[in-house]
């Protein structure tokens, strides 16, 4: 089962940032907080994940609480392309093994022009 | 670089005929995964190899499934005698431990059983 609650859908007006959030209160010390997204007919696409820091890339900034209980995924600038499912999804990081993602039913992020 | 590839992009068959889908990796990740995601749901995880060896098998649905990797490269997911049900896109992924475990998708196998 996910570990993660999201709200079911968001709307954004285009150039406004959208902030998606996620609540992962069952979170434990080891897991990092990963955000994927799917495009309508496409794969996951991987977004941006980040263990207890706050994180930033080309595509958004992740934004963790302080008790890791929490996080915001952050599309500063949205376009009418980010109109996507968001997946968040907690995964432990082992060096030498991997770990299937387990998604839950993420956000519908709809971009209104 | 190339990233991960699947064949072929739709598969329609008819109830009971068996089905091969083909995953290519990005070359050099040792990690690749199956998932399954039928229409207006969610991804469900099917397998996943370390390697050439499939530590969890664990979410195949039933013992219609299967899947080897070969070559720690190419993958193939079986399904035999293929039901109505089985109709969904199947997703391949696949990851390295260098690029923290960060897994890229392939486009998908959309499979229809009629």
């Amino acid at each position: 089962d996910a570990k993660t609650t999201q709200p079911p859908s968001m709307d954004c007006a285009e150039g406004r940032a959208a902030n998606l959030p996620c609540n992962h209160s069952t979170i434990s010390g080891n897991e990092y907080v990963y955000w994927y997204r799917q495009i309508h007919s496409q794969g996951p696409q991987y977004i941006i994940h980040g263990l207890k820091n706050n994180e930033t890339n080309e595509m958004a900034s992740l934004i963790i609480t302080e008790d890791r209980k929490s996080s915001t995924l952050i599309l500063p600038h949205a376009t009418l392309r980010d109109t996507a499912v968001y997946y968040c999804i907690v995964l432990i990081s082992i060096q030498w093994g991997n770990t299937p993602l387990v998604f839950g039913k993420g956000t519908r992020l709809s971009v209104i022009a | 670089g190339a990233g991960v590839s699947q064949s072929p992009s739709n598969k329609v068959t008819e109830k009971g005929k068996d089905v091969e889908l083909r995953c290519d990796p990005i070359s050099g990740h040792t990690a690749l995964y199956w998932y399954r995601q039928r229409l207006g749901q969610g991804l469900e995880f099917l397998i996943y190899f370390q390697g050439n060896s499939a530590p969890d098998k664990s979410g195949l649905p039933s013992d219609r499934f299967s899947a080897e990797r070969t070559g720690e490269s190419v993958s193939t997911l079986t399904i035999q005698r293929t039901q109505q049900e089985d109709s969904a896109v199947y997703l391949c992924a696949s990851s390295s431990y260098l690029a923290s475990e960060t897994q890229y998708f392939g486009p998908g196998t959309r499979l229809l059983v009629l």
